[in-house]
């Protein structure tokens, strides 16, 4: 079974600083892979996903992610953070051999930035 | 365009009651997909529906169960309520066609189990 790993489980950054949060997962075939954020009182929103193709994605809010095959990784990045960029993030992925859309989630991490 | 919804917002049940959460997917969706988040944790898929058919399900047990409607809209259920079944229960909701598929998510209700 598939899993993922979110190492950074509370990061906090000063405005203007820039970010990386990890994210690894494990499994071996083809998969899809995504970032959600969740903003403090709001729903789950879609940051980035990779499909197939460049494994650099760029997201909504200047948000991108690099898809390392050979190192199942899929770090989330953003050159300058926003006191607005404070959420929960998750890192999800969809294995495609099981023939359905079950994502499997991260942990999360809590991102606190600082005015 | 309406995103997906979900009702009740808030839920208190006892331990042994049952309950059932009701999500209207997003116009033009085929597939619902369901899962349970517990404080602090990461979403946990239990179950998806495609075309009224369920079409895959994570480690959770029977009493656990759903329901998706002509409509593609969807319910939950869970019988025989305990204690850690207090949770945020999440619908998410996409359009099946191919392999690359993206969920929207709605707001979650929020069940607590006393």
């Amino acid at each position: 079974a598939q899993s993922v790993s979110q190492h950074n489980h509370h990061v906090i950054l000063s405005e203007a600083a820039s970010l990386e949060l990890g994210c690894n997962y494990s499994y071996g075939g083809t998969v899809n892979l995504f970032w959600y954020v969740q903003y403090p009182g709001q729903h789950l929103q879609l940051l980035l996903k990779y499909f197939s193709g460049d494994p650099l994605v760029k997201g909504i809010k200047g948000f991108e992610a690099e898809f390392i095959k050979s190192k199942f990784s899929f770090n989330l990045r953003k050159p300058s953070v926003q006191w607005s960029d404070t959420a929960e993030y998750f890192c999800a992925v969809n294995a495609l051999n099981f023939g359905n859309e079950k994502l499997t989630f991260g942990t999360g991490t809590r991102l606190t930035i600082i005015p | 365009e309406t995103g997906v919804t979900q009702s009740p917002t808030h839920l208190i049940k006892t331990r042994g009651q049952q309950v059932t959460l009701r999500c209207s997917s997003q116009s033009g969706h085929n597939t619902v997909s369901w899962y349970q988040q517990a404080l602090g944790q990461g979403p946990q898929f239990i179950f998806q529906y495609y075309r009224e058919e369920e079409n895959g399900r994570g480690n959770f047990p029977p009493r656990f169960s759903g329901l998706q409607f002509p409509n593609y809209s969807s319910e939950l259920n869970v019988n025989a309520l305990e204690l850690d079944d207090s949770a945020l229960y999440l619908c998410a909701s996409s359009l099946s066609q191919g392999s690359n598929n993206e969920q929207f998510f709605g707001p979650g209700t929020r069940l607590t189990v006393l």
